[in-house]
């Protein structure tokens, strides 16, 4: 167990809808980031967030936002969703900003219909 | 050309023998490198962090950086069943927070 949570652990909806994955970073850890990966397909970085500010953005749509909240959980929310989001994402942690030893969540699985 | 090479395999290996796994990378600025163990539509779990070149040993697993060559190697001695998963390497330099991640390998071992 990595000590970071993620809620939910699957998610099914359909096309054009929005939803919103949550993240509990590890204790003491201020970095939190987002990640996707498609069925055999490696990790796609999506976005990253240290004490509550965005730090460094990779492949994140338009569509998709995320924001680290005071207590430093984080949300990813993924709007008009379309067929080809259906992934995993994840998120990670660590304790300083530059990322080097990230502890990963579980994942949530996502479906789109 | 991806700035970290990786082959996905999949590399099947009796149980017992050594496994070799290995990245590329084309920075020569990197200075972090890891490995990640990932089971099948798990979480990645952090292996070995190394930190410019050298050899790094974890009980029977051995990370290895060469920078001259911009190579990095993940040795499994005594390879079980259970190491049967997809590793992934992943690295980074001084001034960019985000990891570059190789593709995996897929690691099969036969018992």
């Amino acid at each position: 167990d990595s000590g970071v949570t993620q809620t939910p652990k699957h998610l099914i909806t359909a096309t054009g809808q929005r939803v919103t994955l949550r993240c509990s970073p590890r204790s003491g850890d201020l970095s939190v980031y987002w990640y996707q990966q498609s069925l055999d397909q490696g990790l796609q970085f999506l976005i990253q967030y240290y004490n509550g500010e965005e730090r460094a953005k990779g492949n994140i749509l338009e569509r998709f936002s995320a924001q680290q909240f005071p207590d430093l959980h984080s949300e990813l929310n993924l709007s008009s969703l379309e067929l080809g989001d259906s992934a995993l994402y994840f998120c990670a942690s660590s304790v300083d900003q530059g990322g080097y030893e990230q502890y990963f969540g579980p994942g949530t699985r996502l479906t789109v219909t | 050309q991806k700035e970290v090479e990786q082959d996905p395999g999949p590399l099947s290996v009796p149980e017992g023998a050594i496994v070799s796994l290995n990245c590329t990378y084309s920075n020569s600025a990197f200075q972090y490198f890891m490995w990640y163990r990932q089971y099948s539509r798990k979480g990645p779990e952090l292996l070995m962090y190394t930190y410019s070149s050298g050899n790094k040993e974890d009980g029977r697993f051995t990370a290895q950086v060469d920078k001259s060559s911009k190579y990095i190697s993940l040795f499994i001695r005594d390879s079980q069943p259970s190491d049967s998963a997809t590793y992934l390497c992943a690295m980074s330099d001084d001034s960019n927070y985000q990891l570059i991640w190789g593709a995996g390998t897929k690691l099969i071992i036969k018992p």
